[in-house]
């Protein structure tokens, strides 16, 4: 079974252009999560979803984040205009059904802004 | 804020050591999760603790969860180089639906 898929694996931009993730979920999990995760820290909750609808946004910086989950399946994350902080991994994540289900990680995407 | 603090933060030792990492916090959780993160992966899921004083092996690895709910240990016997890694605790404090990462252990193991 295919696990979790982000693309791109590596992202080199400038500051202040815009950039986008794009995440697919293992088949049949309803959760998806996206984090972030600053070299050698844990990883922080941006945005989690129940299908299609975010149900916990409140650490996503909206002001130049946003993230859409439509259909329920697959996922993008945006940063417009991307600032030299935004450097870091971002996780993309699954589960069956609810935060209480083992979460699956994807490998991440690796954003450097220069 | 709730925090997870994890000790140490680098760990460097020989194959067959033995070694304990800890997970702490002033809050109560519901359940307590350990990972392991190797470089250009995401975490991967070792074990979730739920219940206070519960212990839980998966084979040179040891889990605890402490008797309130609060803390961790994940102990390590003999040590090996495919052990080396990021391991991070994440738990869900009572009455919440988010889990919360810990800041992370960094682990080598030298052959």
């Amino acid at each position: 079974e295919a696990g979790v898929v982000q693309s791109p694996r590596y992202k080199i931009i400038e500051k202040k252009q815009p950039v986008a993730f794009w995440c697919n979920p293992i088949s049949g999990h309803n959760t998806l999560y996206w984090y972030l995760q600053n070299l050698g820290q844990g990883p922080e909750l941006l945005i989690r979803y129940e299908n299609e609808e975010a149900v916990d946004d409140s650490q996503l910086p909206k002001d130049r984040f946003s993230a859409e989950r439509l259909k329920g399946v697959d996922s993008t994350l945006k940063i417009q205009p991307a600032e030299l902080g935004d450097s870091a991994v971002y996780l993309c994540a699954s589960s069956l059904a609810g935060p209480q289900e083992t979460q699956y990680f994807g490998p991440g995407t690796r954003l450097l802004v220069l | 804020t709730q925090l997870l603090e994890q000790s140490p933060q680098f760990l460097s030792i020989q194959e067959g050591e033995n070694l304990t990492v800890y997970c702490n916090s002033s809050s109560v959780f519901s359940s307590l999760q350990w990972y392991r993160q190797e470089p250009g992966e995401g975490p991967v899921l070792l074990v979730t603790v739920v219940t206070g004083g519960e212990v839980k092996k998966l084979k040179r690895l040891t889990f605890q969860f402490g008797d309130a709910r609060k803390d961790s240990s994940l102990h390590i016997t003999a040590a090996q180089p495919g052990d080396t890694g990021l391991y991070l605790c994440a738990a869900l404090p009572s009455g919440t639906y988010k889990y919360i990462f810990g800041t992370g252990t960094r682990l080598k193991v030298l052959a």
